[in-house]
Formats: C-alpha cells, structure tokens, sequence
C-alpha cells in the first residue's frame, strides 16, 4: 500500500467503449499525475493537475479525458480507444510547491488492454 | 529542459555479485534526482533521492548512490544483490516549473539476476 489507490487494477475494454480509471490519495499532496507506460518505451507524462487545476497536456488524443474534482481524487475517462493504447497508466501524486523534495509517489497502475 | 540518460537497458548479474546502474542527467542548475524501482505489474517505488549534502546517499533495500556533479551522473549501487531484487530501474531529475514539482523521467534499465 503505496498511500495512492488506483481502481481497477486491471481493465479490458472494446474500442467503442466508455470507461474510466480512477486514482486517490490521502497523503496530504496537491499536485496528481496521470502517466502512460508501454512496453520497450520510457514513461510518458500525459496529465498534470497542481491545486486540481489541469496545468500540462503533453498532446494527449482527445480520446482520453482526465477529471480532478478535489486534490484528493483524479479520472481518466477513455472512449474510443484503440489497440495501441493498451499499456500500463500510472498515476502519481506529490506536494507541488517551492521544491520537489518528495519526488512522487505512484500507485499500482491499471493495465489497460483495448481489444 | 532538463533530461536524463540510461545507458543500460538490461543487465544481468549473478545473486551475490555487486550491482552498479548508469544514470546521467542534464540540468541547468543543481539536480534533484532520484532512484526508483518497480517490480512487475506494480508502480514506481522510491529507493532513494538527493538533494544537496553528502554526495552518497542511502536508500531502502541496501542501495546507495553516488552524485557525481563533474560526471552529470547519478549511480545506484548495490554490494550483493539479491534474487529479489529483479525489476526495472529508474532515474528522475526533479525540477520547478508552472506546472509545479516535474520529474524527468530515464528510459530503465532492467535487472536480471541469475541464482
């Protein structure tokens, strides 16, 4: 138990389908993170949320639709996805201020698997 | 921008032998950086981080790692390694930026051990 829940753990969904994944802390942190890992490429950053405000979209498709309703919680709904973006999502959360003196602390990922 | 360099993308050691992990990063100003570790079908756990002070750090699990400002580099080092100690590594430079508290993440390296 990382202290950063994420459900479902695991996720098999068609392409016209409608899901959405979940993440929540109680650590106190006010910054949260959505990020995508494929297998054989390096962690790619897809949302960032400081003070439940979306600040950075690193050109995600449209087809992924984060949510950050209080600092505590934050979605990734998906629709319409496609084969490629089966992968494991990450999310993170950390205390966003004057220095990065946590790092982050994820949680355990939801493998996705888009049939 | 800042970035950070994994040359190793497999290594293999034998249980019991020592363990060294490559990690070389660039950055403008004096680097936060930190050491993860995720096994299988997990996230990223932290084993270790630098700020400023001693240059050789100490984390959890017996890892340690060495700054080394002249080489931009940021070695994790083991004395023994372990059976269980097989997963990937990552190396992150943190940073301040709009978006708050930003960590750049190395492509891994993945760690074999064999018995």
């Amino acid at each position: 138990e990382t202290g950063v829940t994420q459900t479902p753990r695991h996720l098999v969904m068609g392409m016209t389908n409608k899901k959405s994944l979940k993440c929540e802390q109680h650590l106190g942190h006010n910054a949260m993170y959505w990020y995508k890992q494929s297998a054989k490429k390096p962690l790619e950053l897809m949302f960032v949320y400081s003070l439940e405000e979306r600040v950075e979209n690193n050109s995600v498709p449209s087809r992924f639709s984060p949510e950050c309703p209080n600092s505590s919680h934050l979605f990734l709904h998906l629709h319409t996805l496609q084969p490629e973006d089966s992968a494991l999502y990450l999310c993170a959360s950390s205390r966003s201020g004057t220095q990065p003196l946590y790092g982050y602390t994820f949680g355990s990922g939801t493998r996705l698997t888009v049939v | 921008a800042q970035s950070v360099t994994q040359p190793d993308i497999h290594i293999t050691v034998s249980e019991g032998a020592s363990l060294e992990l490559r990690c070389n990063y660039s950055y403008g100003a004096t680097p936060y950086l930190f050491w993860y570790v995720q096994s299988p079908g997990q996230g990223l756990q932290l084993l270790l981080k630098y700020f400023s002070g001693d240059t050789l750090v100490q984390g959890i699990k017996g890892f340690e790692a060495e700054f080394k400002r002249s080489q931009s580099s940021f070695n994790l080092r083991k004395p023994s390694v372990h059976w269980s100690d097989a997963a990937e590594y990552f190396c992150a430079v943190g940073a301040i930026n709009n978006a708050g508290n930003m960590l750049t993440f190395g492509g891994g390296t993945r760690l074999m051990v064999k018995p």
